[in-house]
């Protein structure tokens, strides 16, 4: 199993740009969340899913955008990307929380720099 | 609000000194609590869970509902234990505290 994917690894943005973070997992998880990591602040929800289709906000949600048409995928989107959002991204999943399986699984991580 | 506190930003120790990071939660519901470990150049991962009651690497968190608080220990600590670790409530996440064991 590969886990979680994330792409691409690096990424540089000009004001105003957007961009789609691609996520995806192949373990079968009904829950996928986004998170901004900035330094000395830890990891922000962004969005998370509990399943294809449902999507719901996190803590930070403003300026992105997101979707889940199947269980596997959960792109982030970024319209009119501001030099704010310059952060490093992370996708995760899980299984359903209360199970045996609700902790999280991490992707590698996207670095974003807006300029 | 849902809210998880880990106090200290940088904690050094020698090697072989015993290692504590703390972390303190306010959260309403079922307890669902963990740590999760990020070592260089390396994704996060998780290291425990509560439910577990497991000891991974020699490192033990206990819960302490009166405390409202589950800290992370080890007795002895190890060079390669130098990571950044993040106390969690379900997908809410501390600030993380990064931990240098110097030799």
């Amino acid at each position: 199993n590969a886990g979680v994917t994330q792409t691409p690894k690096f990424r540089i943005l000009k004001i105003g740009q957007s961009m789609t973070l691609q996520c995806t997992q192949d373990m079968n998880h009904n829950y996928m969340y986004w998170y901004r990591q900035d330094p000395g602040m830890g990891l922000k929800l962004i969005y998370y899913s509990v399943g294809a289709g449902i999507t719901d906000k996190g803590e930070v949600p403003n300026g992105y955008n997101v979707s889940r048409s199947t269980t596997e995928d959960f792109p982030l989107r970024l319209e009119l990307a501001a030099p704010s959002q310059t952060s490093v991204y992370f996708c995760a999943s899980s299984g359903n929380p209360g199970s045996l399986r609700s902790e999280q699984y991490f992707g590698p991580g996207t670095r974003l720099t807006v300029t | 609000a849902q809210r998880v506190t880990q106090p200290e930003k940088l904690l050094s120790v020698f090697k072989g000194a015993p290692v504590e990071l703390k972390c303190n939660y306010s959260y309403s519901g079922s307890p669902e609590l963990f740590w999760y470990v990020q070592y260089s150049r390396q994704r996060l991962q998780l290291l425990l869970r509560h439910i577990s009651r497991e000891s991974i690497k020699g490192f033990t968190a206990d819960l302490n509902k009166g405390e409202t608080s589950f800290h992370l220990k080890k007795p002895f600590a190890q060079e390669e234990d130098s990571a950044m670790y993040y106390c969690a409530y379900k997908y809410i996440f501390g600030t993380g505290t990064r931990l240098k064991v110097l030799a």
